[in-house]
């Protein structure tokens, strides 16, 4: 199966904005993957953020947005809050099957 | 309201069984792609399997031949049967929707499994 990639750590200022990537092993990251960016919090159940590349469900922050980038899938936070603390997991879809992102730890400091 | 309510999980013994049992409320489970993922102790998610509402499925490496994903349209359930577990099994599994026709994308709250003698 594919292995896909994101970054294990980022840290982004109160206020500032930060991208995160999802990369493929098997090429460019496409619509066609429909990417999701999931949230977790310790000690919390995940949640959905973005899901098909760039919609947001009911719950997601305006300041959250996801795009194609450069190949990758990206989330984008602009005007990070500390409540936006987590990790982010990356997930795409190869015909049918799927496959997380190692997550990336974003610290708001 | 809407959500997912996942149970089933305890203690069992390395090369047993276990089913998993995910119940939907405000939705309709076979409207909805659903999948189940796991997360080890102080690890990342893991990706378990997938079933699309043409009931078509989808295994991760690590688990097939010894998972299997199903619904039941009358309890408006999804169910995870393992099989063969293995200490590496052991996590947290969770049920979560991924769309389609009932659009759904929540997650359950967990249910978990520990693989130990």
């Amino acid at each position: 199966q594919a292995v896909v990639t994101q970054e294990p750590s980022l840290t982004v200022s109160p206020g500032g904005t930060v991208t995160l990537t999802c990369g493929s092993s098997t090429g460019a990251v496409t619509s066609g993957h429909y990417p999701y960016w999931f949230q977790q919090k310790p000690g919390q159940a995940p949640r959905t953020l973005i899901y098909d590349t760039s919609n947001k469900h009911s719950w997601t922050p305006a300041r959250f947005s996801g795009s194609l980038l450069g190949g990758k899938a990206a989330l984008t936070l602009s005007g990070a809050q500390p409540e936006d603390e987590a990790e982010y997991y990356c997930f795409l879809s190869y015909s049918g099957a799927c496959v997380f992102g190692g997550g990336t730890k974003l610290t708001v400091l | 309201e809407v959500q997912l309510v996942e149970s089933g999980g305890g203690l069992i013994q390395p090369g047993g069984s276990l089913r998993l049992s995910c119940a939907a409320s405000g939705f309709t489970v076979s409207s909805n792609f659903m999948t189940w993922v796991r997360q080890a102790p102080g690890r990342g998610l893991d990706w378990v399997s997938v079933i699309y509402s043409g009931d078509s499925t989808y295994y991760a490496d690590s688990v097939k031949g010894r998972f299997t994903i199903s619904r039941d349209n009358s309890k408006n359930t999804l169910y995870l049967q393992m099989n063969s577990l293995r200490a590496e099994d052991t996590a947290v599994y969770y049920c979560a929707g991924l769309g389609g026709p009932a659009a759904y994308r929540g997650w359950g709250q967990g249910t978990l499994v520990t693989v130990s003698s």
